[in-house]
């Protein structure tokens, strides 16, 4: 059984702080993972993508992968209250069905203002 | 642009009887996909589509589940003699192409309680 786990939270942070999640999987061939911000009674909407080891930064979201470690987290740095919401770790399967997306519970951040 | 659609937003109906969920990809994707999300998990891949053809519906729970996509585009998810644990959010997704790079596109999902 493919798992992606996060720590479901709630983790809580003071507005400008640096808010990390993090996410580790047990699928060793897993090529690509994915972030992806959830509001309460919404659908999932793409935060970062990241298919290489190392950190990948877009604006004040970093996303890092370390594959020998199984490993993903996601930085969230000057986090606003806009910011509070699920997020949702999900990595591909191995294999012949990579199209397929294996997703944590995810992890409910609150930004406090 | 237009993103992934799907109809209704919200379906109350009673056990044993029959739905149908209806998704509307992103225009130009070949891709597209059903999950379903219980209250406070994540989505579960249910089913997949590469074009007209369901290329993986390892995910159905059972038979009482099926989905069609007959022109490649629109996707119904049909459920027969529903059942008070098929009560979900079910969402579709789509993307470009079939591959791990893709990124899936989610629509709003439609929220089905079985009463």
């Amino acid at each position: 059984q493919k798992e992606v786990e996060q720590n479901s939270g709630p983790l809580s942070v003071p507005e400008g702080a640096i808010a990390s999640l993090n996410c580790t999987y047990s699928d060793r061939g897993s090529q690509s993972f994915f972030w992806y911000r959830q509001y309460s009674g919404k659908s999932p909407e793409l935060i970062m993508s990241i298919y290489s080891n190392g950190d990948k930064e877009d604006g004040r979201f970093t996303a890092q992968l370390n594959k020998a470690s199984q490993y993903v987290s996601l930085l969230i740095r000057d986090s606003q209250p806009s910011d509070s919401a699920t997020y949702l770790c999900a990595g591909t399967n191995s294999g012949g069905s990579n199209y397929k997306l294996t997703f944590g519970k995810g992890t409910l951040l609150t930004v406090n203002p | 642009g237009a993103g992934v659609s799907q109809t209704p937003s919200n379906k109350v109906t009673e056990k044993g009887k029959y739905v149908e969920l209806r998704c509307d990809p992103i225009s130009g994707h070949t891709a597209l996909y059903w999950y379903r999300q219980s209250l406070g998990q994540g989505p579960e891949f249910l089913i997949y589509f590469q074009g007209t053809g369901a290329a993986d519906d390892s995910g159905l729970p059972n038979d009482r589940f099926f989905a069609v996509r007959p022109e490649g585009s629109v996707s119904t998810l049909k459920i027969q003699r529903t059942e008070r644990g098929d009560s979900a959010v079910y969402l579709c997704a789509s993307s470009l192409m079939r591959g791990g790079l893709d990124t899936q596109y989610f629509g709003p999902g439609t929220r089905l309680t079985v009463l």
